[in-house]
């Protein structure tokens, strides 16, 4: 079975600082992994994704993410927070030949001005 | 246009009630899904159909039943709504392709069951 961890329900950064989220997983097969966003009240955004290739993916809004496998971890950065940045995360993975994802509990992004 | 569309956004019912939430994307995706967000906002699959048909049932009550009446609608039934029911759904498509799952969600429907 696949899962994801993600450490830190609430995560708090203030503006202009650098966001770090983190996300490790647990897969027996090939992995392919996804960062989403979902601000109040609306449905999840894709951040961006791993497939396969380059291990350092770059996303939307200035994100980027690495794979590392070694470590089984896909964390999630940005060099400078916005306030427009203040959502809450979600790390998934989705086992190689399975359209099933599964997620991380969400982090809950709060930008300090 | 809306790609992943669901109906309605608010539901709010008494226990007991039966009720549909309707889903339908534009994309042209092949597989449609239902997602249970609970009140500390965690996700998990309900239902997964590609091209109609019925390939992940997670453990589910019988009072859900999906039903995809093409591929381009996936709808949720609720027999005898309980409180625990009370949560966010939401429908998400996504192109099947070996494990590639980019899913695209629709805004989702919060049901209150009171």
């Amino acid at each position: 079975a696949q899962s994801v961890t993600q450490l830190g329900s609430h995560v708090s950064v203030s503006e202009g600082a650098l966001v770090l989220l983190r996300c490790n997983y647990s897969s027996s097969v090939p992995p392919y992994l996804f960062w989403y966003v979902q601000y109040p009240n609306q449905g999840l955004q894709l951040l961006l994704k791993y497939t396969t290739g380059a291990t350092l993916v770059k996303g939307i809004n200035g994100f980027e993410a690495e794979f590392k496998k070694s470590e089984t971890s896909f964390h999630l950065t940005k060099p400078s927070a916005h306030m427009s940045d203040a959502a809450e995360y979600f790390c998934a993975v989705s086992p190689y030949g399975n359209n099933r994802l599964a997620f991380g509990k969400g982090n809950q992004v709060v930008v300090i001005p | 246009d809306t790609a992943v569309s669901q109906t309605p956004k608010y539901l709010v019912t008494q226990m007991g009630n039966d009720k549909s939430i309707k889903c339908e994307q534009n994309l042209g995706h092949d597989t449609m899904y239902w997602y249970k967000q609970d009140s500390k906002k965690f996700l998990k699959i309900m239902f997964s159909y590609n091209n109609k048909e019925l390939i992940i049932n997670e453990t589910v009550p019988n009072r859900f039943s999906p039903k995809s009446p093409d591929k381009a609608h996936l709808n949720l039934h609720i027999n005898s709504l309980e409180l625990g029911d009370s949560a966010v759904y939401f429908c998400a498509s996504s192109q099947h392709k070996q494990g590639d799952t980019e899913a695209f969600f629709g805004q989702g429907t919060r049901l209150t069951v009171v």
